[in-house]
């Protein structure tokens, strides 16, 4: 079984709705990360959360929002969906404390907003 | 802010040396990675190097650091159609957060 998992992986929906992708992982890390990738732009950070009690906004938070609701569980919101929100977003966990701190991806979720 | 800038796009041929270049801005970096992208996949890491290394080989990987001009290089020997790939540079300092390049998609022909 896969150790960070996304759903859905796929997502059409219209300008104006609000969304949720959840995120589940396994790997009883304590940090989890949402990015968002885009063509030619590379792995943008979304929000990160080093433990369920901390969340923090990334490089480009605003439009999206997250819930920590256990170790294990990290969603991101689009409250109000627009076109530009069109990309495949991946959720990430590391583990602190480990020297070279890597990341370990979920498969993505292709969203794609009307 | 830390900007990490590649190149988008390397065409090899089957067999031959592949080489990724990649420079990062950010001198309190600690740890440098590569990722490497499948499609329809999530990133995995590919290797690593701590700041003060300047080589490290795995298998037919091979990293080389140049601290002084903030420069990274992937080398990947006798190159084969599995390697075909976006293969992502990236950097952290001490939040261990990483900053992520564009990515450069490996496109290996026969």
């Amino acid at each position: 079984d896969a150790d960070v998992t996304q759903t859905p992986r796929n997502r059409i929906t219209k300008t104006g709705k609000r969304i949720m992708l959840e995120c589940s992982q396994t790997k009883g890390h304590d940090r989890m990360y949402w990015y968002r990738q885009d063509p030619g732009l590379g792995l943008r950070l979304i929000y990160y959360s080093f433990d369920v009690k901390d969340i923090n906004k990334g490089e480009i938070s605003d439009g999206y929002s997250v819930s920590r609701q256990a170790q294990a569980k990290f969603s991101l919101s689009l409250e109000s969906a627009i076109p530009n929100q069109t990309a495949l977003y991946f959720c990430a966990t590391s583990e602190p404390d480990r020297p070279q701190e890597t990341q370990y991806f979920g498969p993505g979720t292709r969203l794609l907003v009307l | 802010g830390e900007d990490v800038e590649q190149s988008l796009f390397l065409s090899v041929r089957e067999g031959d040396s592949s080489v990724i270049n990649c420079t990062y801005t950010d001198s309190s970096s600690t740890y440098l990675y590569w990722y490497k992208q499948e499609p329809g996949a999530g990133l995995q890491l590919l290797t690593y190097i701590f700041s003060n290394m300047d080589m490290k080989q795995d298998q037919r990987l091979t990293v080389l650091l140049n601290k002084k001009d903030k420069h990274l290089s992937l080398r990947i020997a006798d190159t084969q159609t599995g390697d075909s790939a976006i293969y992502f540079c990236a950097e952290a300092g001490g939040s261990y957060i990483p900053t992520f390049g564009r990515g450069t998609s490996l496109i290996v022909h026969p």
